[in-house]
Parts: structure tokens; C-alpha cells; sequence
């Protein structure tokens, strides 16, 4: 199957601070990709659907301004979660699409705020 | 009703057993059909992708769709210790669209 990375893979930073995720496709390209965050033993949340080139789609009660999302090429999306406080410590998951439809994960990144 | 049904668990197995995981969905738009492996702190891991009814086989796994009851179905045989994991099934309408999960089943397979 196709290979989606997410870097870093573990953050801990201070309160207040910025945090950027990459999501990126490595074998193919990805016209749209997908934020989600999961907290222990819970669903997974989309947060939002980024196209490469337009603003993303954010679900309803995320907010945008806190979560900046950027789709800047095929195979790149970051998530900068902006002025990071605790209740946003989560682990935070990337997917793509592939060529098929099909949706292929990262193997998530774990956010932990100080 | 919940667009997406799945069997409540968890379930535990033994080894070598052949375990059924199913999902109902009620959105008859729904055209596009996958199973996840989630591993404990893991990304989900895409074992099944299907968009037709009938029935797909890689490996030890099987993917069942059967469209006009609006239902799916993962069989996994000589189930493994390392099939010890949460199975998601999740299904979109079309492309570039939002996948709609269900509840995710825990399985345990007991050596």
C-alpha cells in the first residue's frame, strides 16, 4: 500500500508555544488530505479536509484560527496548532487520498502541551 | 440511527480462530467500502478497499459488501495473536470526500 509520513512523530512543548505537523504523501500524490485528532480509547475526530491550492474545510466546532492548515503541494500538508495550551494535547493523525479513493493514514504524530 | 453500525466488542478469540467483523450503514450514497487495523498509538492501517458488491480475498483476510442489504463484513482466518488490534470500517460516497467511521471493534486473539 501507499506510504503516508507525518514528522514529527512525538512533541512536547511549553504552553502558548506553535506546533507545525507535516503530513506527506511519499509514493503518490494527494489532491486532498485529511486532519484528525483521537484521544485514548475515542473515535477518530476529523478536524478538517485540506486541498492542495484552497483553504481547507473545517468540521464544525474546530477552530480554524487555532488550527492553520496549509496544503501547499501534492504530497505536503501541515497542521500548526497555534498558541497550544494542555486540553490540546491529543495525538493528531494525517490521511490521503489515493489514486483509487482510498484513504491511506500517517502513523500519527503525539502532541504533549506543558 | 447512526449512518454507520458496527458490532459492539470487545471480542476475544483464540488462536487459529475465524473471526467476523461487521458493519450496517443506512446512507445508500455510500459507494466506496475500507477496513482499518488500528494498533494501540498507531495510525489506522488500510487492510481492505472495496467499491463493489461481492466479495474481495487478500491473504488471510476477505471483505464482503453486500450493497443492497447495506451491509459489510471482514472475515480474518487462522486468526494471530498480532491480528490483536481495533478493526474500524469506514465508507465514503465518492472521490475526495470524508470517510464516515463506525465505532471500531477491540479483538483479542488469545495464543
Amino acid at each position: 500500500g501507499a506510504v503516508v509520513s507525518q514528522h514529527p512523530s512525538w512533541v512536547i512543548c511549553k504552553s502558548g508555544t506553535s506546533v507545525k505537523i507535516e503530513c506527506r504523501s511519499l509514493d503518490f500524490q494527494a489532491t486532498t488530505m485529511f486532519w484528525y485528532r483521537q484521544f485514548p480509547k475515542q473515535s477518530l475526530m476529523l478536524m478538517a479536509t485540506s486541498n492542495e491550492g484552497s483553504k481547507a474545510t473545517y468540521e464544525q466546532g474546530v477552530e480554524k484560527d487555532k488550527f492553520l492548515i496549509n496544503h501547499a503541494s501534492l504530497t505536503l500538508s501541515t497542521l500548526t496548532v497555534t498558541s497550544a495550551h494542555p486540553e490540546d494535547s491529543s495525538f493528531y493523525i494525517c490521511s490521503a487520498e489515493g489514486p483509487r479513493n482510498e484513504q491511506f493514514f500517517g502513523p500519527g504524530t503525539r502532541l504533549t502541551v506543558l | 440511527q447512526k449512518e454507520v453500525e458496527q458490532d459492539p466488542g470487545p471480542l476475544s478469540v483464540p488462536e487459529g480462530a475465524i473471526v467476523s467483523l461487521n458493519c450496517t450503514y443506512s446512507n445508500s450514497a455510500f459507494q466506496y467500502f475500507m477496513w482499518y487495523r488500528q494498533y494501540s498509538r498507531k495510525g489506522p492501517e488500510l487492510l481492505m478497499y472495496t467499491y463493489s458488491s461481492g466479495n474481495k480475498e487478500d491473504g488471510r483476510f476477505t471483505a464482503q459488501v453486500d450493497k443492497s442489504s447495506k451491509y459489510i463484513s471482514l472475515f480474518i482466518r487462522d486468526s494471530q495473536p498480532s491480528d490483536s488490534a481495533t478493526y474500524l470500517c469506514a465508507m465514503k460516497t465518492g472521490a475526495n470526500s470524508k470517510l464516515t467511521f463506525g465505532k471500531g471493534i477491540t479483538l483479542s486473539v488469545r495464543p
